[in-house]
């Protein structure tokens, strides 16, 4: 029973690159949540995605940032004109239904580092 | 404001020697209180979640406790391996979710 599944686990780009997180949930899971942990800080919910809806997307930057979960295939948070302040390690969670009693699965991560 | 407030931050005890992990909070209308463990380079292993003041939930060594304001996890007779950095999170009212920082435990052997 595979778990929630992040890919790259590493990624390191070059300030004014692109880049794209993938995340996929576990089996049976419809809602997909992304946070950002930078160094000695806690998680930061960015954005909260269910198949082809965005329902919360309060934590995300209003620029350059941008998510979508599409009807087939991963979820995908994607980072436009990267630069350094965007280097830390960025999770996915999924859960099978939201709402109030549901507990969320994290996945490994992806730590991007901006050069 | 919601905000949760984890202490101490770093946590250094011998095999053996129990101790208790506090997690403040201030939400609007709580949803749930949940605990992750996370180890290094890794991602936020689910422990326990808690509803409602008095609730209690145990796991091996570990055992989760809530009231209206605070959350302790506590160790009893630690282990090596029990060295992580344990993570608390509310769920508000809108169904936010909110991270402590964390409490980094190193249990020496």
């Amino acid at each position: 029973n595979a778990g929630v599944m992040q890919n790259p686990r590493h990624l390191v780009r070059r300030r004014g690159q692109e880049a794209r997180l993938r995340c996929s949930p576990m089996k049976g899971h419809s809602h997909v949540y992304w946070y950002r942990q930078l160094p000695e800080e806690g998680l930061k919910f960015m954005v909260y995605l269910q198949k082809e809806n965005i329902i919360d997307e309060s934590g995300m930057p209003k620029e350059r940032f941008s998510a979508e979960f599409p009807k087939e295939g991963p979820s995908i948070l994607r980072i436009q004109q990267v630069v350094r302040g965007d280097s830390a390690a960025y999770f996915c969670a999924s859960s099978r239904q939201g709402g109030a009693t549901d507990t969320q699965y994290f996945g490994p991560g992806t730590r991007l580092t901006v050069l | 404001e919601d905000q949760v407030t984890q202490s101490p931050e770093a946590l250094r005890l011998q095999e053996g020697e129990s101790s208790s992990l506090n997690c403040s909070y201030t939400v609007s209308g709580l949803r749930g209180l949940f605990w992750y463990r996370q180890d290094p380079g890794k991602g936020p292993e689910f422990l326990f979640t808690l509803y409602s003041a008095g609730e209690e939930k145990e796991k091996e060594r570990l055992k989760a406790t809530l009231t209206k304001k605070e959350s302790f996890l506590h160790i009893t007779a630690p282990k090596p391996e029990d060295s992580a950095t344990y993570l608390c999170a509310v769920k508000d009212r809108d169904d936010k979710i909110i991270f402590g920082k964390g409490t980094r435990l190193h249990i020496l052997p």
